[in-house]
């Protein structure tokens, strides 16, 4: 298997804009996972889901940020507006069962200017 | 709230030297425990974790972890550490709901010295 895939690796976009992060886990993973990770804050659970539902959105920081998973090989990220603080690394992990063992992707790297 | 304590933000290590990572979890109960690894510009990888049962575990790269109920503490050990050792370290915990929502610390970043 190719591992979790995420596109794109980096996007650089301007205030204002709408950015749309994808993932496709790893086949046969029921469960997806949204971090993101910055310098302050660390590593943050934005969302999860188990079998393509949401199961908790707690840590999406605000209404600007939407997730979706319309099947269970792919799921998107959105922002939008984007503003210069959503700048991080953004990183999508699937697991065969719940919080197991998690597979990372490599990242998305945004940059809001 | 459960939260993840790493006390070192950054530790500095001469090759071939032992290693201990540090770990602290609050949380009601038990959790999971585990430690990932993080290289430069990569996604995070798994080293070890903690379900039950033996409270030493083993991990890939040689890797060992002990829970210690007592002290709320899951440290991270390795005996003789190489170069390509360095790299960012996380603790997390798995909290034990329905569906295992995985919490990470701030990491502890490791630098080796040849």
């Amino acid at each position: 298997d190719a591992g979790v895939i995420q596109s794109p690796r980096h996007e650089v976009t301007e205030m204002g804009q709408e950015v749309t992060l994808r993932c496709k886990p790893i086949s046969g993973h029921n469960s997806l996972f949204w971090y993101r990770q910055t310098m302050m804050r660390g590593l943050e659970l934005l969302i999860y889901f188990n079998n393509n539902v949401p199961i908790d959105d707690s840590g999406m920081p605000e209404d600007r940020f939407s997730a979706k998973m319309p099947n269970a090989s792919f799921s998107t990220l959105k922002i939008q507006p984007s503003e210069p603080r959503d700048s991080a690394v953004y990183f999508c992990a699937s697991s065969s069962h719940k919080g197991e063992k998690l597979f990372f992707g490599s990242g998305t790297q945004l940059s809001v200017l | 709230a459960q939260s993840v304590t790493q006390p070192d933000i950054h530790i500095t290590v001469s090759e071939g030297a032992s290693l201990e990572l540090r770990c602290n979890y609050s949380y009601g109960a038990t959790p999971y425990l585990f430690w990932y690894v993080q290289s430069p510009g990569q996604g995070l990888q798994l080293l070890l974790k903690y379900f039950s049962g033996d409270t030493l575990v083993q991990g890939i790269k040689g890797f060992e972890a002990e829970f210690k109920r007592s002290q709320s503490s899951f440290n991270l050990r390795k005996p003789s550490v190489h170069w390509s050792d360095a790299a960012e370290y996380f603790c997390a915990v798995g909290l034990k709901t329905s569906y295992d929502k995985v919490i990470f610390g701030p990491g502890t970043s490791l630098s080796v010295i040849p």
